[in-house]
């Protein structure tokens, strides 16, 4: 079944690194996102991991993906105040369905 | 380029009305998605449907909701009867050919308050 997990809460200060993590239970995710959500505003996607790739860079983001433990992080360096956001990694599957199903999001706080 | 449209940004309604959200998709873009998140919760996939066609309708709930993406226009996200646990943002996604994983980029959603 599909199921994506992440954690709650993270909280950090500005100019450190932040790691978000999230576990997926459907191995046959092909694509699996990352979007940033800011208070009242919809969603923006930040980077995207393919399957067959273990590790993404783009500027201050790092995507790492375990496949066989089913996990990816985020890892956003030098933290800024403007970071902060909710984030949500999604997942899609080779099924040909195109619904993403998404975690429940995780609230970074940037402390000055 | 105008990125994906959704309007009203902020709807209110009393139980028993009826709310219209509407989307338009972002320039060559046929495909479109719904998906609605409840306070705290993540988004949860309603419909997809392209063009005059409904795709896949799996995650709409039986009653009272129904969707469209007319010839012209924009695809209108229909509630009918609305009740309290409706209230919820609405967010639209689209993108350009449908392809399996294909990015989705989503609009700014429509926060509807049902009182």
């Amino acid at each position: 079944g599909e199921d994506v997990e992440q954690s709650l809460f993270l909280s950090v200060r500005e100019g450190d690194s932040s790691v978000i993590n999230c576990t997926y239970t459907d191995s046959s995710s092909t694509y699996l996102y990352w979007y940033k959500q800011e208070p009242g505003a919809g969603l923006q996607l930040l980077t995207y991991i393919f399957s067959n790739m273990d590790m993404k860079q783009d500027q201050r983001l790092t995507v790492l993906l375990n496949k066989k433990d089913k996990h990816l992080s985020l890892r956003i360096a030098d933290t800024q105040t403007g970071d902060s956001a909710i984030y949500f990694c999604a997942e899609s599957m080779d099924t040909g369905r195109r619904a993403l199903t998404f975690g429940s999001g995780t609230r970074l706080q940037v402390q000055p | 380029n105008a990125g994906v449209m959704q309007n009203p940004r902020h709807l209110v309604r009393r139980r028993g009305q009826e709310a219209r959200l509407r989307c338009s998709p972002m320039k060559g873009h046929s495909h479109v998605y719904w998906y609605r998140q409840l306070p705290e919760e993540g988004l949860k996939f309603m419909v997809y449907l392209q063009k005059e066609n409904i795709i896949d309708e799996s995650g709409m709930p039986k009653e009272r909701f129904s969707a469209e993406f007319p010839k012209e226009g924009p695809s209108i996200l229909r509630i009918q009867q609305v009740v309290r646990g409706d209230s919820a943002a609405y967010f639209c996604a689209s993108s350009p050919t449908g392809t399996p994983q294909e990015t989705q980029y989503f609009g700014p959603g429509t926060r509807l308050l049902v009182l």
